[in-house]
Formats: C-alpha cells, structure tokens, sequence
C-alpha cells in the first residue's frame, strides 16, 4: 500500500494568514493526489484533485502542487469558514489510501 | 446533482455482520459509475474499505478483504457492505462515495453521503 504522510498534523493560524499543508506519498504517485476538507460532524468535502485541479464550485483561495511523492494545499488569506481538518488521499493505484490528516484551528 | 444515504443498524454485536446500504438519487444513476465504502473511526483518518462498478465487479482493501462483501442493486439504484466477524475495532462512522474519473483519467470522490455511525458493541 501506498503511505501517506500528511505535516502538519495541527496548526494554528489567523484569519487572514496564508497556511500550507504537505502531503507526502512513499513512492511516486504521479500527480493522482486529491485534497479533501472535512468539518465536525460532516463528510469530506473534495477541493483539489489531480494535484492542482480546483473541484467546481470550490473557491480559490485553495490551490494545489507537486509532483511525485510531495505535494501541498495551501490556502490564501483563511476565512472563519477554512477551520477544518484536511486530508490528502492517493488515487494512483489501489487500495485508496489518505494521509492522517491535518487540523487547521484558529489562533 | 447526485445524493447518497446510509442506512443500517448503528449498533452490532461483536462477532456478527455489520450490514449497509447506500441508497443513489439525484440526476445520476448507479450503472456506469464506481462506488465506495469508506469509514472513519471517531477522531481519526480515512480508510477506504472497497468499492464496487455497477457492473458487479470490486476491489477490497486487502486489510479487510476477507471479511467484506459488496453488491449491488441497480433496479434500486443501491449498493451494500457487509463486513463480517466484526470486533470493536469496527466502530465507526461508514461514509458510501461515488469515484469519479476526472478528465476520464483522474480519480476523485466527487459525492459521499453524510454517514452512519455503526458502533460494535455487546
């Protein structure tokens, strides 16, 4: 299976501020990386997929790089709304696999 | 806009089946397309269970494999999981999602249903 490994695990930031989340896959997995954010109580919800390809409908605030095995989501200038857990998730083979999630909270 | 919904019991008792359905509506059909069974243990990530083509073909995670079995119903426009010989370990909340092909090429969970807590307990 392919691990994914997801840094931070938490992180606080400031409404307003820029944040990065890294994503890294124990071997190459091309660009086949999706980012997902999920709220308290409520499914994941799908923002970038094919590392870099903003979903319809998402705004962009979020956007999506890399290649290989390392990848990041960063978001520009947060929005009460962007305090959430993210998760990265490999579609280049199976089984599916996610990385362990990172929490973004408020400071 | 297509919708999905779990729907089971939320409590089983160790050593027995733990069985869903997730119910497809919206302007999609279930014929065409993969379907997934994730779950969720509470505080914790994603594992993808398995997923099943309306063709009747699946692909299992190997963790679980010998313990799930996935179906399909299109005249229902439903698929189910069933997992057996479940333990505590099993407790979680189980999402059903449609994989789709981006680009026909890139795949995504585009849809999940909101999820059902399924607790194993005696």
């Amino acid at each position: 299976d392919i691990q994914m490994t997801q840094s931070p695990s938490s992180l606080s930031a400031s409404v307003g501020d820029r944040v990065t989340i890294t994503c890294r896959a124990s071997q190459n997995i091309n660009v086949y990386l999706n980012w997902y954010q999920q709220k308290p109580g409520k499914a994941p919800k799908l923002l970038i997929y094919a590392a870099s390809s903003l979903q319809s409908g998402v705004t962009s605030r979020f956007s999506g790089s890399g290649f290989g095995t390392d990848f990041t989501l960063s978001i520009s200038s947060l929005e009460v709304e962007d305090f959430a857990t993210y998760f990265c998730q490999q579609s280049y083979n199976l089984p599916r696999t996610f990385g362990q999630g990172t929490k973004l909270e408020i400071k | 806009q297509v919708q999905l919904q779990e729907s089971g019991p939320g409590l089983v008792k160790p050593s027995e089946t733990l069985s869903l359905i997730c119910t497809v509506s919206g302007d999609d059909s279930i014929s065409g397309n993969y379907w997934s069974w994730i779950r969720q243990p509470a505080g914790k990530g994603l594992e993808w269970i398995g997923r099943m083509h309306s063709s009747g073909s699946t692909n299992q995670n190997p963790s679980l494999k010998s313990r799930v079995t996935m179906s399909v119903d299109t005249s229902k426009n439903q698929f189910s999981l069933k997992v057996t010989s479940v333990t505590a370990a099993d407790t979680a909340v189980y999402y059903c999602a449609r994989e789709d092909y981006a680009s026909g090429s890139y795949p995504l969970f585009d849809s999940w249903g909101q999820g059902t807590l399924v607790t194993v307990s005696s």
